[in-house]
């Protein structure tokens, strides 16, 4: 079985905090994907990664950043948390050639 | 650019048939996806149609697809309870990007 694993399930955190969102899979997928949920809005693709130590911008980058040093951890960082990034945080991951991307349980996160 | 839209709502009767629609844009989409959310967990894929298929059965689940109006169905045989969750519409672009865009999620209530 497929798991993508995130840190945690809820967080709260104050404004202008750093936050760490972390994700690990344990299939050897390539590709690792951060997504945000909000009602109404779907899914939204924050950042992705293709392969270590490489990182390409989603759709919604700004006020987020992104590291990728093993095959097997993608970490989401807020560099410095504000309200509006309240919000479901979804981890996935996928193999470069397979089509299928597993997710994570998701971390809620409320930023105070 | 790229969009997938889908109805933010459906409820139907245990017993009867739900069929939940999505609009897609991007003619370069070769794989289209069926995921569903349950309350509080991450997304768990459904199904998957490649787009040269216009029909895909898997017990319950009948994926349609009219490539020509950009149109993905998802039809829900015998609906049950335990079908209650959100449903998202996602295609694979197979530009260079290889992202998933997902659409808003459609809400099914499955009444008793």
């Amino acid at each position: 079985d497929v798991k993508v694993t995130q840190s945690s399930r809820y967080l709260v955190k104050r404004t202008g905090e750093k936050v760490f969102l972390e994700c690990v899979q344990d299939m050897d997928h390539e590709n690792m994907f951060w997504y945000r949920q909000d009602p109404g809005l779907g899914l939204r693709l924050i950042y992705f990664s293709y392969d270590v130590k490489m990182k390409e911008k989603g759709d919604i980058p700004e006020g987020y950043s992104v590291s990728r040093e093993k095959k097997e951890r993608f970490s989401l960082i807020l560099e410095s948390a504000s309200t509006n990034q309240t919000s479901m945080y979804l981890c996935a991951s996928s193999l470069r050639a397979r089509t299928e991307a597993f997710f994570g349980q998701g971390t809620r996160l409320t930023v105070v | 650019g790229e969009d997938v839209e889908q109805s933010l709502f459906l409820s139907v009767r245990e017993g009867d048939s739900s069929v939940i629609n999505c609009t897609y844009t991007d003619s370069s989409s070769t794989y289209l996806y069926w995921y569903k959310q349950e309350p509080g967990a991450g997304l768990q894929l459904l199904t998957y149609i490649f787009s040269n298929m216009d029909m895909k059965q898997d017990q319950r689940l009948t994926v349609l697809l009219n490539k020509k109006d950009k149109h993905l169905s998802l039809r829900i045989a015998d609906t049950q309870t335990g079908d209650s969750a959100i449903y998202f519409c996602a295609e694979l672009l197979m530009d260079s990007s290889y992202k998933l865009i997902f659409g808003s999620g459609t809400r099914l209530l499955v009444r008793p």
